[in-house]
Order: structure tokens, then C-alpha cells, then sequence
């Protein structure tokens, strides 16, 4: 079965660089969530999106943006890269209304600020 | 605060053994529960949900209960084999108003080894 694809699997920036992590949800599925997961740490949730409308806004920095596009696919901008931004990134995708079905998640995007 | 709570923190268990590995959340009004499996370095999978109206749900070895009134839920892994071994996190959709927003929030997990 089709599982989240998320692109770039490894990403190396240097401080103040900006970097875009694009995230594909399964086929079918209209909700696309963002979690970042520091070292030790459990995920946090950052940002969602359903039918292409911002969902629910976790603790994501002003620095970062995201966005739904027409295929259901989702990008999240990351600008003025800070090295406390290193972490794994994932992207997670379920069907119908946020919440209400299970959530499937991608294998992460690692990034890693220099 | 809404807070997911997860005990214990790491478990040793000898192959073959049936475990359980709980989670408490302070918030009452949950929408739904999700349990994952996470291996070191990798993605989350996705185990079981159980719905709020639920009072548990299997597959396979795995059974997860749901006790609202208490806060609780607890993952019950039958015979558990080597293969087993990774960090198990639940999390919890909070009930918004009778809807959900999707965002999960994460207990600090269970490091479970199962050795041979």
C-alpha cells in the first residue's frame, strides 16, 4: 500500500539558510499534518492543513510556513535557519476531517543546521 | 494543561512474555487515541486508534483499552518476540467543542526490549 513520501529524506544547512521539506500525502487522503521531533524527545505538532485551508497552527516559529496545494501535497518553508531548528520532521496524512481518522506519518525528513 | 503520560519510561521483558504499557492523559475530553511504534531513527507506525465511543481495540497480538473516566489506556502486546522491540508512543486528538483539529499530543514513550 502507498505509504507518506517526504523529500528531502536528509537535509544539511548552514545557520541563517532557508530550506523547504515537501511532504505527499497517501492518495485519497486530504489532511496533511506537520510534527517536528527534537533528539529524546517526542513529536510536536506544528501546523495542518484539510482541502487545502490551514486546519490547526501548533508551535511553529514565524520563521516557518507551510501550505496545501491543489494535489493535496504540502510544503513546509523553513527560513532563517537557527541550530535549534536540527530535528526530524514529519509529515503525517489522514482521511476526511482532521482528528476524526487515524493518522499515517511519512519517515521523516532529518535536518541538521550547521 | 492537556499532558499524555506514559509508564513506564523503558521496559525489559524476556521473549514470549505478555506485557502492557500504559498511558494516562489529563484531559477527559479526548476525541480519539492513536498508539505508534517507532523504531530508532525512523517514522512512526501506526499501531491502533480507538475512538472515544470505544472501549478497545485489537489487531493481531495487540489489544489497546480506553478508560475515559480514569484517563487511561493501556497497550497490551500478547507473547511479545524480539521483533517487538522499539518505542511505543500514544497519543491523544483532544475533543474540541464536540470536533477535533487533528493535532496529537504525544506521550514521552515506552523503550521496550524483548530478549531472546
Amino acid at each position: 500500500a502507498a505509504g507518506v513520501i517526504q523529500s528531502p529524506r536528509h537535509l544539511i544547512k548552514e545557520k541563517r539558510e532557508t530550506a523547504t521539506l515537501k511532504c505527499y500525502p497517501i492518495p485519497r487522503h486530504d489532511t496533511v499534518y506537520w510534527y517536528q521531533q527534537g533528539p529524546g524527545q517526542d513529536p510536536q505538532f506544528l501546523i495542518s492543513f484539510y482541502e487545502k485551508m490551514q486546519s490547526d497552527k501548533g508551535s511553529i516559529p514565524d520563521r516557518f510556513s507551510a501550505q496545501q496545494f491543489s494535489d493535496y501535497h504540502s510544503e513546509l518553508n523553513m527560513s532563517s535557519l537557527e541550530l535549534g531548528d536540527s530535528a526530524l520532521y514529519f509529515c503525517a496524512s489522514s482521511l476526511g476531517h482532521p482528528g476524526y481518522n487515524e493518522q499515517f506519518f511519512g519517515p521523516g525528513t532529518r535536518l541538521t543546521v550547521l | 494543561k492537556q499532558e499524555v503520560t506514559q509508564i513506564p519510561a523503558a521496559l525489559s521483558v524476556p521473549e514470549g512474555e505478555n506485557l502492557v504499557l500504559n498511558c494516562s492523559f489529563t484531559d477527559s475530553a479526548i476525541y480519539n487515541l492513536q498508539w505508534f511504534r517507532q523504531d530508532p531513527g525512523k517514522g512512526l507506525t501506526s499501531l491502533l486508534l480507538i475512538q472515544s465511543s470505544q472501549r478497545e481495540q485489537t489487531s493481531g497480538r495487540l489489544n489497546a483499552s480506553l478508560d475515559k473516566s480514569s484517563g487511561r489506556s493501556t497497550l497490551y502486546i500478547a507473547a511479545s518476540q524480539p521483533g517487538d522491540s522499539a518505542t511505543y508512543l500514544c497519543a491523544v486528538s483532544w475533543n474540541a467543542g464536540g470536533t477535533s483539529y487533528g493535532k496529537l499530543t504525544f506521550g514521552q514513550g515506552t523503550i521496550l526490549t524483548v530478549h531472546p
